[in-house]
């Protein structure tokens, strides 16, 4: 029974590079959560999807980044025109229903930017 | 949007000794309250939660107790281990979303 999937588990980009990062819930799971933590710091939501459908995304910056959870594979959290900022940790989180229920996370993507 | 804070930030503690992390919370909507526990470069992990209509929960060594009317909920870890040592986040949930505290780095020195 395969947990939460994500990859890359570490991508590098240039500086005005586009990111993208991609996670498959766990089965059975059909919502998808994304965070962003940097160095030493708490997990910062920032879009909650269901498939084909943005629920939440107000911890979204309005540009550069976008989200999408496709009816078929996995979700794609995409960032354009990366700055050295957008190093972070990103997580990924996938739980069965909408409140209530347990997030369990993957295990990350680390993006540095140079 | 809910404000979580967290206290203390870092907390060292002998081999089997208690630790206790508190989590006060803004948002009277929350209704879910894990505590999840992440080491160094890994995903964080859930470790125990409680829902709104109980009072503790345990689970061998660590509990969980909520204080809905103060807003606030501790995670309680007994006998320590050095392999308790890590960052341990609450993350009261609203609505959807998990929102995390700054954690506490918790070191347990043998």
């Amino acid at each position: 029974n395969a947990g939460v999937m994500q990859n890359p588990r570490h991508l590098v980009r240039r500086r005005g590079q586009e990111a993208r990062l991609r996670c498959s819930p766990m089965k059975g799971h059909s919502h998808v959560y994304w965070y962003r933590q940097l160095p030493e710091e708490g997990l910062k939501f920032m879009v909650y999807l269901q498939k084909e459908n943005i629920i939440d995304e107000s911890g979204m910056p309005k540009e550069r980044f976008s989200a999408e959870f496709p009816k078929e594979g996995p979700s794609i959290l995409r960032i354009q025109q990366v700055v050295r900022g957008d190093s972070a940790a990103y997580f990924c989180a996938s739980s069965p229903g909408t409140t209530r229920d347990e997030q369990y996370f993957g295990p990350g993507t680390r993006l540095t930017v140079t | 949007g809910e404000n979580v804070e967290q206290h203390p930030s870092t907390l060292s503690v002998q081999e089997g000794d208690s630790a206790v992390i508190k989590c006060t919370y803004s948002d009277s909507a929350s209704n879910y309250f894990p505590w999840y526990k992440q080491e160094l470069g890994k995903r964080p992990q859930l470790i125990i939660d409680i829902r709104s209509n109980v009072g503790e929960k345990k689970d061998q060594r660590i509990a969980v107790t909520l204080n809905k009317t103060a807003k606030h909920f501790s995670l309680h870890i007994t006998e320590t281990q050095p392999e308790d040592s890590a960052v341990y986040f609450c993350a009261p949930q609203g609505y959807s979303t998990l929102t995390f505290g700054k954690g506490t780095m918790l070191l347990v020195s043998p």
